[in-house]
């Protein structure tokens, strides 16, 4: 029972235009969401979170909005760059931290 | 600022052995996690210490048992190995057990159960 899926295993871009990665849970008790980047032999980085009353949240060039209703969020990147091809991870929360992760989407941002 | 170190970074193991993974938490943070990352799919919670009592658990079963330590430094054990405990463990970091923020992962360490 998967409570948080990315159903793109994978996403190809061209450097500049805008990179959508979308999220879909099922658990309505998750209160926060958040999304990891992960590059090859490192641990997944932190990049953006959203809590449950919002609807939107913005930094720089990322950009997170959440649907309650539909129990979907999506990641935008804008402008996407070479440097962002890496795992995208989709998170979600409701205990404090112990968080559930989707499968991920690779992200190839091509120059 | 010290960031999230795991040790070993890769291991071979076989099946039915023994092992202890190890964590040092990030500088100024009380509150250890442990996840399971198998090849292809997103990490998957283990359990997680505040304080060096467990305070909360995932769906896995006993033989995955943990430790965390007054200097907030962690291990993770697992027992009698099965080939499906291949993957990628990671350790992660934060500074409160209630809080919602973000988690600082380590690089993690590779087990392979043959």
């Amino acid at each position: 029972d998967q409570q948080v899926k990315q159903n793109s295993p994978s996403l190809s871009v061209q450097e500049g235009r805008i990179s959508i990665l979308n999220c879909d849970y099922t658990n309505s008790m998750f209160d926060y969401f958040l999304w990891y980047k992960k590059y090859p032999a490192e641990g997944p980085t932190f990049l953006i979170s959203i809590s449950s009353i919002k609807d939107k949240n913005e930094d720089g060039r990322f950009t997170v909005f959440l649907n309650k209703s539909a129990k979907h969020l999506s990641l935008h990147i804008v402008p996407s760059q070479p440097g962002d091809s890496a795992v995208y991870f989709c998170a979600a929360d409701n205990a404090g931290n112990m968080l559930t992760f989707g499968g991920g989407t690779r992200l190839m941002v091509k120059p | 600022e010290t960031g999230v170190t795991q040790s070993p970074t890769h291991l071979i193991k076989t099946r039915g052995q023994q092992v202890t993974l190890r964590c040092s938490s990030q500088s100024g943070h009380n509150t250890v996690s442990w996840y399971q990352q198998a090849l292809g799919q997103g990490p998957q919670f283990i359990f997680q210490y505040y304080r060096e009592e467990e305070n909360g658990r995932g769906n896995f079963p006993p033989r995955f048992s943990g430790l965390q330590f007054p200097n907030y430094s962690s291990e993770l054990n697992v027992n009698a190995l099965e080939l499906d405990d291949s993957a990628l463990y990671l350790c992660a970091s934060s500074s409160d057990r209630g809080s919602t923020g973000e988690l600082f992962f380590g690089e993690g360490s590779r087990l392979t159960v043959l």
